[in-house]
Order: structure tokens, then sequence, then C-alpha cells
């Protein structure tokens, strides 16, 4: 299986960045993605990464080092409706398994 | 992107009675199914994995007589949960695999999820 570790909680300001960090540590590692979810909702897909660099998407970007086993989801232009639960998941030959999830509050 | 559907997104049973709760892939087909719970401010917890037309492999501590898993097509597959007992009360999500090709073939597509309450 797989040990992932990402922070419970961050703050930020409407129109700010955030940087959410997500450590792992896995065996055959096949994929990194980050889902969004709102509270009392499914997850919903934002990146994927499989390959060392930074994926950007707008105003969302994640990067991934396979070597460190670390990954991060950059958050842009904060706003309101970002105030969400992000979750790192990590695929190993078999399945995908989540970290405990980054709750984001977006202040005005 | 691709949709996947559940039914029903929420529900209310009484100890001791059975539910089944329906994931389906609407545009497109999917080998493989997943099926998670996610109890309130946790991640989300695999419980099994189901692939068309064989048995589910289950994940260690889930119970494979309690939670019954059916993936009979390659757009449906689902749940029961048999003799429902309140600490089974939880938010449960399904994912759907694709076939080959595309996105689908690595993204895993996430049902709206289902909300059972157990009284």
């Amino acid at each position: 299986g797989q040990n992932i570790d990402q922070p419970t909680e961050m703050t930020a300001t409407e129109g700010a960045i955030v940087q959410i960090n997500c450590t792992y540590q896995t065996s055959g590692f096949n994929g990194l993605f980050w889902y969004q979810q709102h509270a009392g909702e499914a997850p919903t897909f934002l990146s994927y990464n499989v390959l060392d660099g930074l994926e950007e998407k707008g105003r969302f970007s994640s990067f991934l080092s396979r070597s460190k086993g670390y990954s991060y989801l950059l958050l842009k232009e904060l706003q309101m409706k970002d105030s969400a639960s992000y979750l790192c998941a990590v695929r190993d030959r078999r399945e995908l398994s989540f970290g405990a999830g980054t709750t984001v509050t977006v202040r005005a | 992107g691709a949709v996947v559907s559940q039914h029903p997104s929420w529900v209310i049973c009484k100890s001791g009675t059975s539910v089944k709760i329906e994931c389906r892939s609407l545009d497109f087909q999917a080998t493989t199914m997943f099926w998670y719970r996610q109890f309130p401010k946790q991640s989300l917890m695999l419980m099994a994995t189901s692939n068309e037309g064989s048995k589910a492999t289950y994940e260690q501590g889930v119970e494979k007589d309690k939670f019954l898993i059916n993936h009979a097509s390659l757009t449906l597959s689902t749940l029961t949960v048999t003799s429902a007992h309140p600490e089974d009360s939880s938010f449960y999500i399904c994912s759907a695999r694709g076939t080959s090709g595309g996105s689908s073939s690595y993204e895993q597509y996430f049902g709206p999820g289902t909300r059972l309450t157990v009284t």
C-alpha cells in the first residue's frame, strides 16, 4: 500500500496563491492524482502526473518528483468557490489510494 | 469527461435491513469499478475492486459477506449492504475506470456518492 501525507488544513485570502504539498511512499508507482471534494459531494478530478515536472491547467498546477516521492498542487488567484478539500491520490499497480485530504478555506 | 451515476443519492434504512446501491458508467465501458467508503472528515477508503464478470477483490478488514458486490456488465456495478447497522452509516462512493485509450484508461471517474444512514 501507500503512505500518503498532506497537511490537514490551510487558509488563504481570496486572490492569493496556495501550495498543497503531498509526500508518498509506494511500491510500483503508476501515477499521482489530485482531486477536489466539496463537503457532501464526490471527488472531482483536477490533475494527473506520471512523469516528473509541472502540469499546468488554468489556475491549477501540479508538480511531481518521483525520486523524492513528492508532489504539490498550486492554486492561483484563489476564489471563494475554491474552498474545499483537496485529495492527493497515488496509484500503484493495482489501486488508487487517497491521502486524508487538505481542507482549504478561502477568506475574503 | 465521462459520467458515473449512483442511485440512490441518499437512503435511510432500519437496522437489520439490506440496502442496494447502483453505480453506472453512462458514456463509457468500465472494466473496473471501485467502491469507497468515507466517514466524516476522513479520506476515501477503498472497500473493494470489481472487474466485470469476476468476483470482487476486497480490502483487508472489509467483510465480503456483508458488502456484496456484483459487476454484471461493463456499465453497472452494485453494492449491497446486508443486515445494516448504525456503524455502516457512511458516504459510499463508486468509481469507474475505462477500457482502453484516451483519458479514461488511466483516470478514475467518481459517482456522486450515496449517503447511507442506518437507524
